[in-house]
């Protein structure tokens, strides 16, 4: 029983360079989260789904894109990659509560 | 306002000690309120939650004690344990919000022999 997978789990960019970060859950669950915590911040939500071809905007999602073509997947995608969005960013899914994670992917942008 | 606030942001108990970590939240509409806690290089995992229908709800060593009228929430771990060493999150949610959660700043619990 995986639950949710990140991948991958370290990554460091060029400031300007882009990527997915990939999140794969295997409970049927129908809403799915992303995350990313700095030290002393806690963790800010990104986007989320609560189904596929739904998604929204959290508390932070400026420089994010998000996609939701099945219930499985939820990738994120930094398209011009910032500094300030080095940090750690986790994935979530739930059927109502609570909310499982992955282990996160730790990301760097030089 | 959506924020829930968290403190100690560090805290240093003795093996058999209490740690208690306390959270304040101002919007009535949460109802729904987790404990999450956090191993370096995991992602955070539930430990305990409680629903503001009840004061208080114990699991093993941890507690939730939850009052309603002041609007706060704390996390009790008693005989604390190395092994109890992680950080610790508070969080809220409100009924119909796709289950979003508000997330306190984070606890470092360090549990010393």
């Amino acid at each position: 029983n995986a639950g949710v997978t990140q991948t991958p789990k370290f990554r460091i960019l060029k400031i300007g360079q882009s990527m997915t970060l990939q999140c794969t859950q295997d409970m049927n669950h129908n809403y799915m989260y992303w995350y990313r915590q700095d030290p002393g911040m806690g963790l800010k939500l990104i986007y989320y789904s609560v189904g596929a071809g739904i998604t929204d905007k959290g508390e932070v999602p400026n420089g994010y894109n998000v996609s939701r073509s099945t219930t499985e997947d939820f990738p994120l995608r930094l398209e011009l990659a910032a500094p300030s969005q080095t940090s750690v960013y986790f994935c979530a899914s739930s059927y109502d509560q609570p909310q499982h994670f992955g282990d996160g992917t730790r990301l760097s942008i030089l | 306002q959506q924020q829930v606030k968290q403190s100690p942001q560090s805290l240093i108990v003795q093996k058999g000690g209490i740690s208690i970590i306390n959270c304040a939240y101002e919007n009535t509409a949460f109802d729904y309120f987790p404990w999450y806690q956090q191993f370096p290089g995991k992602g955070p995992a539930l430990l305990i939650a409680i629903r503001p229908d009840v004061s208080e709800k114990k699991e093993g060593r941890f507690t939730i004690s939850f009052n309603k009228s002041a609007k706060q929430f704390s996390l009790h771990i008693m005989d604390s344990q190395p092994g109890d060493s992680a950080t610790y999150f508070c969080a809220a949610s409100s009924t119909g919000t796709a289950s979003k959660l508000t997330f306190g700043t984070g606890t470092r619990l360090q549990v010393t022999l």
